[in-house]
């Protein structure tokens, strides 16, 4: 089956500053791969996605990067903000609506 | 206001004494799913379900057990607790062939 490395575990940056999360997957059939952002006491929130016939894909400071042959995606986001802070999740989906997690990255935006 | 409702937020309980997490979802999806959170193993699915009747396992299914008798509810149930199920679980929903997934607030459960 999938499974998902995701790097690192913690991030720290300074507010304005720009931060990267990195994902690895395992399975060349997968064909969506989503992002998800936790906020304390709360469930997990789709901020972004990339599909496996795009490369990159932006939504204001937010974007994502998809290398197919590589089998990597990366969350980027610029001009950090406190609101930034959170806990990140990738995900790789397998089909049958399995999406397979990544083990999280907690983001701490310093002001 | 379309949203997955999970209860109880927080639950204390003791090894042995069965329990129920409730899930409720208002926006008609087909799909239900559970999940576990644990530091540094993300979200693992412990079960899911694709409709009404229609259930199987995730990745770690022991000692749990699901239902679909309505489409709106999806309810988790440990008949067996231990303390290797204290963890922080979600419950999610998507349907119309979309692949977001909508999750609840979570249930931290404590076995104790």
């Amino acid at each position: 089956g999938e499974n998902v490395e995701q790097h690192p575990s913690t991030l720290s940056v300074q507010e304005g500053d720009s931060a990267v999360i990195k994902c690895t997957y395992s399975d060349s059939a997968s064909n969506y791969f989503p992002w998800y952002k936790q906020e304390l006491g709360k469930g997990p929130q789709l901020i972004i996605d990339i599909r496996s016939n795009v490369g990159e894909k932006k939504d204001q400071r937010i974007a994502v990067t998809l290398n197919k042959t590589a089998k990597h995606f990366s969350l980027h986001i610029t001009e950090t903000q406190p609101e930034d802070s959170a806990v990140y999740f990738c995900a790789a989906f397998q089909g049958a609506q399995k999406l397979v997690f990544g083990q999280g990255t907690r983001l701490t935006i310093n002001p | 206001e379309a949203q997955v409702t999970q209860n109880p937020r927080y639950l204390i309980t003791v090894t042995g004494k069965k329990l129920t997490v409730t899930c409720s979802q208002n926006m008609n999806h087909e799909y239900m799913s559970w999940y576990r959170q644990d530091p540094g193993l993300g979200l693992r699915q412990i079960y899911y379900s694709m409709n009404v009747e229609v259930t199987d396992k995730g990745d770690v299914p022991e000692g749990y057990k699901v239902s679909r008798k309505e489409k709106r509810n999806f309810p988790l149930i440990l008949e067996s607790p231990s303390p290797n199920q204290t963890s922080l679980y979600f419950c999610a929903s998507t349907g119309g062939g979309n692949e977001k997934l909508f999750f609840g607030s979570g249930t931290q459960l404590s076995v104790l």
